[in-house]
């Protein structure tokens, strides 16, 4: 199956310092890419939506100017939070789908990456 | 817009029984698709099922099935014979057609399977 990977898979900061992670497809070319946030003991939200080449889709209430995404190529999303606060410590999961494949757009989830603002 | 309800905020069944995972959706679509994911502690999110809106036979995918119900809008998740490794976070989505095909997921039942 589609593998999605993600760096780092966790990561302690400073506040005030930016803090980027990386989700690549490894085995495919990714058209749309999904960032999702997820605090403890609840559900994952949608942040964004990237596909390449384009700027990204901010959902409602989502800091554009704070969480920086780039989507430069087909297999590499970037997540750039950018001076960090404690408040943004949760668990970032990126997602890709390839439009149109098989009967729905399933996706393939990264591993998430653990940030920790100190 | 689209919307997932999970009642259960936590369920407990014993090893090798079968439990049930509610789940309710409201959508605009006239099409849809709705996914159920496993999130152990570990974080990863393990896709387990789908089932299309038009789909004529609930999803089956070992021991995986979908309960769907279409006129009531929900569509549940069975576990048949369940076992230890079980015990995670169970969420319920919906495919999102006003954010590019996102997954609006519902809150997520945790399950606890005992020895």
């Amino acid at each position: 199956g589609a593998v999605v990977s993600q760096h780092p898979s966790w990561v302690i900061c400073k506040s005030g310092t930016s803090v980027k992670i990386e989700c690549r497809s490894l085995d495919f070319q990714a058209t749309t890419m999904f960032w999702y946030r997820q605090f403890p003991k609840q559900s994952l939200m949608l942040m964004a939506t990237s596909n390449e080449g384009s700027k990204a889709t901010y959902e409602q209430g989502v800091e554009k100017d704070k969480f920086l995404i780039n989507h430069a190529s087909l297999t590499l999303s970037t997540l750039t939070v950018t001076s960090a606060h404690p408040e943004d410590s949760s668990f970032y999961i990126c997602s890709a789908t390839i439009a149109g494949a098989g009967s729905y757009n399933e996706q393939f989830f990264g591993p998430g990456t653990r940030l920790t603002v100190l | 817009a689209q919307k997932i309800t999970q009642t259960q905020p936590g369920m407990f069944v014993q090893e090798k029984e079968a439990v049930t995972l509610d789940c309710t959706y409201d959508t605009s679509d006239p099409s849809y698709g709705l996914f159920w994911y496993k999130q152990p502690s570990s974080g990863e999110m393990i896709f387990l099922i789908y089932q299309g809106s038009y789909d004529q036979q609930n999803a089956t995918e070992g021991r995986y099935s979908l309960n769907f119900q279409k006129a009531r809008k929900s569509a549940n998740l069975v576990i048949s014979a369940s076992q230890l490794g079980d015990s995670a976070m169970y969420f319920c989505a919906i495919l999102n057609s006003n954010s590019g095909y996102a997954l609006n997921f519902g809150k997520g039942t945790s399950l606890l399977v005992t020895p």
